[in-house]
């Protein structure tokens, strides 16, 4: 399968601790992004890459979201201290530059 | 400033019936649009997409989307529905240069047999 993946698909974890999500693109598309979705909203922007470049960042993260992206291949997006309200969906999707995003089916993070 | 509303969250059609799912835009720029389907426990998936060229886009599966400049409008048609349409779609707006997209809160299709 060459498609976007994404791991874990399911992560539970205790108010306070720390999780880092993983997402390996398309290997040819040179851009990527992180998007969060939670229950009956659209996909909200987190972050985008272009190669290893972190290009824009959403005024909606707070200073507990970090994303990278070494060596412009795989990305990682780590959320410290998590809060209940962190509780989400988060999908990765990767692209070049025809502007049809490829998505993974995401991970989901409960926070309790 | 860029943003997409979806009229209709929950959409019920028969199955041989019409579709159509509905979409207004805004936006600063000459708009890039996208229909994405999402299926239970699937990623989102590229239906179609308009970018500038003919304002009457086919895309995958029979769907179809009509830009309306005057209407700022893109809305989704099929003309027969089909029991495996069931699903969640959204409509995207995107920035110059494919920067950020913005999605629409999506519309779940419900089909009747």
């Amino acid at each position: 399968d060459t498609g976007v993946s994404q791991d874990p698909r399911h992560k539970i974890t205790k108010r306070g601790q720390n999780v880092t999500f993983r997402c390996d693109p398309i290997s040819e598309h040179n851009r990527l992004y992180w998007y969060r979705q939670t229950l009956g909203q659209g996909p909200e922007f987190l972050t985008y890459f272009q190669n290893e470049a972190q290009l824009e960042k959403s005024r909606l993260l707070s200073d507990r979201f970090s994303a990278e992206r070494p060596k412009g291949s795989f990305s990682t997006l780590e959320i410290q201290r998590t809060e209940q309200g962190d509780s989400a969906m988060y999908l990765c999707a990767s692209s070049s530059l025809t502007g049809e995003l490829f998505f993974g089916e995401g991970s989901r993070l409960t926070v309790l | 400033a860029q943003s997409v509303t979806q009229l209709d969250s929950h959409v019920s059609v028969s199955e041989g019936t019409p579709v159509l799912l509905r979409c207004n835009y805004s936006s600063s720029y000459s708009p890039s649009l996208f229909w994405y389907v999402q299926h239970p426990n699937k990623g989102l998936q590229l239906l179609l997409k308009y970018t500038s060229a003919a304002t009457l886009v086919k895309g995958i599966n029979g769907f179809e989307a009509e830009f309306k400049k005057s209407e700022t409008s893109f809305h989704l048609t099929k003309p027969s529905a089909h029991m495996s349409d069931a699903a969640e779609y959204f409509c995207v707006v995107s920035e110059p240069n494919f920067n950020k997209f913005y999605f629409g809160s999506g519309t779940k299709l419900n089909v009747k047999p």
